[in-house]
């Protein structure tokens, strides 16, 4: 069956330090894969969608950025976050030509 | 465009009681539904999805949803809820990175 985890599950970052969020699927192929964010008090919304290594489209204008340097792994990085930036970010999967989205754990990320 | 409404922002139930949750979209053509759980502090998990065929879909911990073309609703519903039960719940229309979520529906559950 297929698994998907992100890390690090919680982190509390200054304003102007870079970010690193890592996400793996295991026990498919040639995922699409997905950083979506969900500020407190709000909805999902949609950050990068990668269906290819190396492949990444951008939903949002914004100061965080997204590589998929293998098949099944994705991250999504900052150079300096913002106060802004706090937020529960969530990777989630889909397979090639499937409707449906499957979502990690989560990471919680607090700009202090 | 796509868009998904779920009406109500806050719904608290009894345990044991029956709990039904709206949910409209609008899509252009037939549309793929999603249900989606959120417990605190967790990632979201599938209840249940209609993509064609039977209207009425069986899901996971005992919900199920109707998909009603004519009223563009996908409401959830659950006979009898449980302490558990208690969560966000999301709907959600389209497919892939074309997928539009609510804003979600908290159910507060009591004893």
């Amino acid at each position: 069956s297929q698994t998907i985890h992100q890390w690090p599950a919680t982190l509390v970052q200054p304003v102007g330090s870079p970010l690193s969020l890592e996400c793996t699927v295991e026990g498919t192929s040639n995922p699409n894969l997905y950083w979506y964010r969900q500020a407190a008090g709000r909805g999902l919304q949609l950050l990068f969608y990668s269906v290819g290594i190396g492949q990444i489209s951008s939903e949002v204008p914004q100061n965080l950025s997204a590589s998929r340097p293998q098949d099944r792994q994705f991250i999504l990085s900052s150079k300096k976050l913002l106060l802004s930036d706090s937020g529960f970010y969530l990777c989630a999967w889909s397979g090639q030509g499937g409707n449906t989205i499957y979502f990690g754990e989560g990471s919680w990320l607090t700009v202090v | 465009a796509q868009s998904v409404t779920q009406p109500d922002i806050h719904i608290t139930v009894s345990e044991g009681a029956s709990l039904e949750l709206r949910c409209n979209y609008s899509y252009g053509a037939t549309p793929y539904l999603f249900w989606y759980v959120q417990s605190p502090g967790q990632g979201l998990q599938l209840l249940l999805k209609y993509f064609s065929g039977d209207t009425l879909v069986q899901g996971i911990k005992g919900f199920e949803a109707e998909f009603k073309r004519s009223q563009s609703s996908f409401n959830l519903r659950k006979p009898s809820v449980h302490w558990s039960d208690a969560a966000e719940y999301f709907c959600a229309v389209g497919n892939d990175y074309k997928l539009s979520f609510g804003a979600g529906t908290t159910v507060t559950v009591r004893a």
